[in-house]
């Protein structure tokens, strides 16, 4: 079945690090890819999406490519800040279902001065 | 636009109970999926309502139900509550139409504790 896998948490980083979270899928369509941050106490906020091969999603610095070849969708980000420090879910949707979302198990980011 | 809202945003019950949960969608939104996210965990997909009926159900017990009204608010029932259950519980309004790519909006969350 569809399934979506990230990197283990939680990240550590000091400020102005660059971050790396890996994010691989596997899916029997044709799906869209999305990030997801949580910050603590609240929902889920969408970060980035692509919606089809090669397509790079952007916002607020971090970036993510949408690699079919390697069935991954790594979020990056140059220059992180203490804000930054949430959990980050990697969640995909095959079109053409009822789209339900998949998601991974999450990331914990935390960021120190 | 208020977005997607859920209340309560926190509550306790005790084990055996049921608890309904109420999710009102984002103006103009038509489809209300739910989630469940147990601590340290990403969210489960439970089921999706359209046009006030379930359309797609996740891997949950038949003690967790739902419905959806004509205004396309919705309601998620949880009966004879396990401590197991405990966990957030997220709302998620779309546009509908089966193949539809329309993004999900997600509300705060209720927080369930069951003592």
């Amino acid at each position: 079945g569809d399934s979506v896998t990230q990197m283990e948490g939680p990240v550590t980083l000091s400020e102005e690090a660059f971050l790396t979270i890996n994010c691989t899928y596997t899916a029997t369509g044709y799906p869209s890819l999305f990030w997801y941050v949580q910050y603590p106490g609240e929902g889920l906020q969408l970060l980035l999406k692509a919606t089809k091969a090669d397509d790079k999603g952007s916002n607020k610095g971090f970036e993510a490519t949408y690699r079919k070849e390697t069935t991954s969708f790594h979020l990056e980000k140059g220059s992180v800040q203490v804000s930054d420090s949430a959990v980050y879910f990697c969640a995909l949707i095959v079109w053409g279902g009822y789209n339900k979302l998949i998601f991974g198990a999450g990331t914990r980011l935390a960021v120190h001065p | 636009d208020a977005g997607v809202t859920q209340s309560p945003t926190h509550l306790i019950k005790t084990r055996g109970q049921q608890v309904t949960l109420r999710c009102s969608p984002k103006s103009g939104h038509d489809t209300v999926s739910w989630y469940q996210q147990a601590l340290g965990q990403g969210p489960q997909f439970i089921f999706q309502y359209y046009e006030e009926e379930e359309r797609q159900r996740g891997n949950f017990p038949d003690r967790f139900s739902g419905h959806q009204f004509p205004n396309y608010s919705s309601e998620l029932n949880v009966n004879a509550l396990l401590l197991g259950d405990s966990a957030l519980y997220l709302c998620a309004s779309s546009l509908g139409a089966a193949g539809a790519q329309s993004e999900a909006f997600f509300g705060q969350g209720t927080r369930l504790t069951v003592v």
